[in-house]
């Protein structure tokens, strides 16, 4: 089994600045995924960002990266230049090798305040 | 490519009463999941689908419930004797056999059970 803490309910962040998201995960699989998922008010769940646990480098979409240490089971997101449109609910989500569920954090809201 | 797109988007329903929902994946997609969303929680996988085979179910899915995927396209969800513990948003997913891991997401059905 998996499982996937995010520990901070809520954050916020002014307009252009950047902001860090944090989540451990825990699984005994070596393959897996995680995932950085955004979803706005009453909008669907949205992909951000994805990384290969095989993978040592940190992946990257635009103003959003994240910080992977699989040693210490940890990966972040970070939002650079933070804009009102990144207001939303964060959720992040683990998935093993076999693609077979996501298993998600309780997720963060973040604010963006002008 | 139109995305995921689940019907309906809300339901009300009595307690007791039967409910279904349709999940229409994006063409090709070959896996097609369901997860459940409550308040304040991240989604909670229930079941999937490759093809129209159900491979994996979770405990979360009791004898009530049930998820079809027929010619391996759309899928549906049925709620039996709903119960007030049934409210919540049901979200579909899909992914491609190219890229299996990662999830594309529908809008979900919100369902009340008053």
């Amino acid at each position: 089994a998996q499982t996937v803490t995010q520990s901070q309910p809520e954050m916020s962040v002014q307009e252009a600045e950047t902001v860090t998201l944090s989540c451990t995960y825990d699984t005994s699989e070596s393959d897996y995924y995680l995932f950085w998922y955004k979803q706005p008010p009453s909008r669907q769940m949205i992909l951000v960002i994805r990384q290969e646990a095989y993978k040592q480098q940190n992946a990257t979409e635009n103003r959003f990266s994240v910080n992977f240490q699989k040693a210490a089971k940890s990966f972040s997101l970070k939002i650079s230049d933070s804009q009102l449109g990144d207001a939303a609910m964060y959720f992040c989500a683990c998935d093993t090798g076999t693609a077979s569920k996501l298993t998600f954090g309780t997720g963060t809201r973040l604010q963006v305040t002008l | 490519d139109t995305g995921v797109s689940q019907d309906p988007r809300h339901k009300i329903t009595k307690r007791g009463q039967n409910v279904t929902f349709r999940c229409d994946p994006i063409s090709e997609h070959n896996r097609l999941y369901w997860y459940r969303q409550t308040l304040g929680q991240g989604p909670e996988f229930l079941t999937y689908f490759q093809n129209e085979a159900q491979l994996e179910k979770s405990r979360l899915l009791s004898d009530r419930f049930s998820a079809e995927r027929p010619k391996g396209s759309f899928s549906t969800l049925e709620i039996q004797r709903t119960e007030q513990g049934d409210s919540a948003m049901y979200l579909c997913a899909s992914s491609s056999r190219e890229i299996p891991y990662e999830q594309y997401f529908g809008p979900g059905t919100r369902l009340t059970v008053t």
